[in-house]
């Protein structure tokens, strides 16, 4: 099976714009969560979403914002950047969550 | 909600040597799951313990889940260059909660 992807893999964005990632689970996997990573705070959890429904929400401002679709694919949003967001934003699936995770390889986002 | 602590942060071994990373809760967990990621890399999911006293083993990695479900550890035995990357535990309640991690460095 494919892995998850994840588009794009690379963003360099300014402050105030806003932006969307997008990602692909595995075949079959209907839990997609994502996550930020940054050296100081670590994996935090944004948010969990399974059969297009928000199951679990983490710490995050509602500037962060996601949807999943019927073919499970999952998009996050961020509006009114700011240069906190700067990050590695990591998509994970699961077949039905909260189980072990299968991670994508991020999307890398710069804000200037 | 849930917090994981895990130490230590850092840990730098000769290669041969052993290497153990700890992970602590003050609350009882309903499961803990290890993941590895390679520098430069993703996490990759390497185990998940649900019962209280529960060993595992992966060739020379031993993972253990503590009896009163609050504390976990991986040990590794003989390391080698390929184990080189950070760490972290999970946990699952009413979101993921992954642990600071442990970055290990092993030197040839």
């Amino acid at each position: 099976k494919a892995g998850v992807t994840q588009t794009p893999r690379y963003l360099i964005k300014t402050r105030g714009q806003q932006v969307t990632l997008s990602c692909s689970p595995i075949s079959g996997h209907r839990s997609v969560s994502w996550y930020q990573q940054t050296p100081g705070q670590g994996l935090q959890f944004l948010f969990e979403y399974f059969s297009e429904t928000q199951r679990n929400k983490g710490n995050f401002p509602g500037r962060f914002s996601g949807r999943q679709f019927s073919n499970s694919r999952s998009e996050m949003n961020v509006s009114t950047l700011e240069l906190g967001d700067s990050a590695l934003y990591l998509c994970a699936s699961s077949p039905a969550g909260p189980n072990e995770q299968y991670f994508g390889p991020g999307t890398r986002l710069t804000v200037t | 909600g849930q917090q994981v602590m895990q130490i230590p942060q850092y840990q730098h071994v000769q290669e041969g040597e052993d290497f153990t990373t700890y992970c602590n809760s003050s609350t009882t967990l309903s499961n803990i799951q290890w993941y590895k990621q390679r520098p430069g890399g993703h996490p990759v999911f390497l185990i998940q313990l649900v019962k209280s006293g529960e060993v595992k083993k992966q060739k020379r990695l031993t993972f253990q889940f503590g009896e009163a479900k609050k504390n976990s550890s991986l040990h590794i035995t003989a390391t080698q260059t390929t184990d080189v990357g950070t760490y972290f535990c999970a946990t699952t309640g009413n979101q993921f909660y992954f642990g600071t991690g442990t970055s290990l460095t092993v030197i040839p």
